[in-house]
């Protein structure tokens, strides 16, 4: 069974640069077939998707976080990670990594989450 | 991009009793391509439904998923205590994948 874990730091300064990692075990991420994506929640409010990953390095971004986001992908590690720059309050929100399915664009393996708050 | 929107925000239904929870798009979701998944605090995310009717792996059949074109339904037909949490529906057919604001289903 597929498990993914985030980890990072839990809180960043405004302006700064939010970086976090998702670790995958029980597969591969360079055997390919699915893409990796990052997910976040606002506190109180509903799920962004935030894009994606190929074990590749291609990737696609939602176009509202487009200026923004990176991610990445080390393959030697079974990681992908996500770098969100310049970063404001409205950037506070829980973080998910997961795995899309193989038929379709939508995830069928998530991670607990981890929440990030920007402040001061 | 395509708006979901969920309706009722939050069901008060006891255990045992059918909830009916909705997701409107705002346009016309291509193939169907609509899922629902569960969520409860400090859990993983949980997939229950994709391709609008399709229970995921491992999902009891008392979850049921219905709809196309822009109205869609997550049925639970007898609640169990496990099963409270809040669920949102995400299209998947027109990019960027959009998510709706969630419903929440709580004990009476």
């Amino acid at each position: 069974q597929v498990q993914l874990q985030e980890s990072g730091p839990g809180l960043v300064k405004p302006s700064q640069t939010l970086s976090l990692t998702c670790t995958v075990s029980g597969g591969s991420i360079s055997s390919g077939g699915y893409y990796w994506s990052w997910i976040r929640q606002h506190p109180g409010k509903g799920l962004e998707w935030i894009g994606y990953i190929y074990y590749s390095g291609s990737t696609y971004y939602n176009p509202s976080l487009k200026s923004r986001v990176t991610i990445s992908v080390d393959t030697s590690k079974n990681q992908f990670s996500l770098k969100l720059s310049s970063v404001t309050a409205a950037d506070t929100a829980v973080y998910y990594c997961a795995r899309d399915s193989w038929n379709g664009d939508y995830e069928d393996y998530w991670g607990q989450g981890t929440l990030v708050i920007v402040s001061s | 991009e395509i708006v979901l929107t969920q309706s009722p925000g939050t069901l008060s239904l006891s255990p045992g009793e059918r909830a009916t929870l909705s997701c409107r798009a705002s346009q016309s979701v291509s193939s169907s391509y609509l899922a629902w998944y569960q969520l409860k605090p400090g859990q993983a995310p949980r997939l229950l439904i994709y391709g609008a009717s399709s229970r995921a792996t491992g999902i009891p059949d008392r979850f049921s998923g219905s709809g196309s074109g822009t109205d869609f339904t997550l049925t639970i037909s007898r609640l169990e205590p496990e099963d409270f949490a809040v669920y949102y529906c995400q299209q998947y057919g027109s990019s960027p994948r959009t998510f709706g604001g969630g419903t929440k289903v709580e004990i009476k």
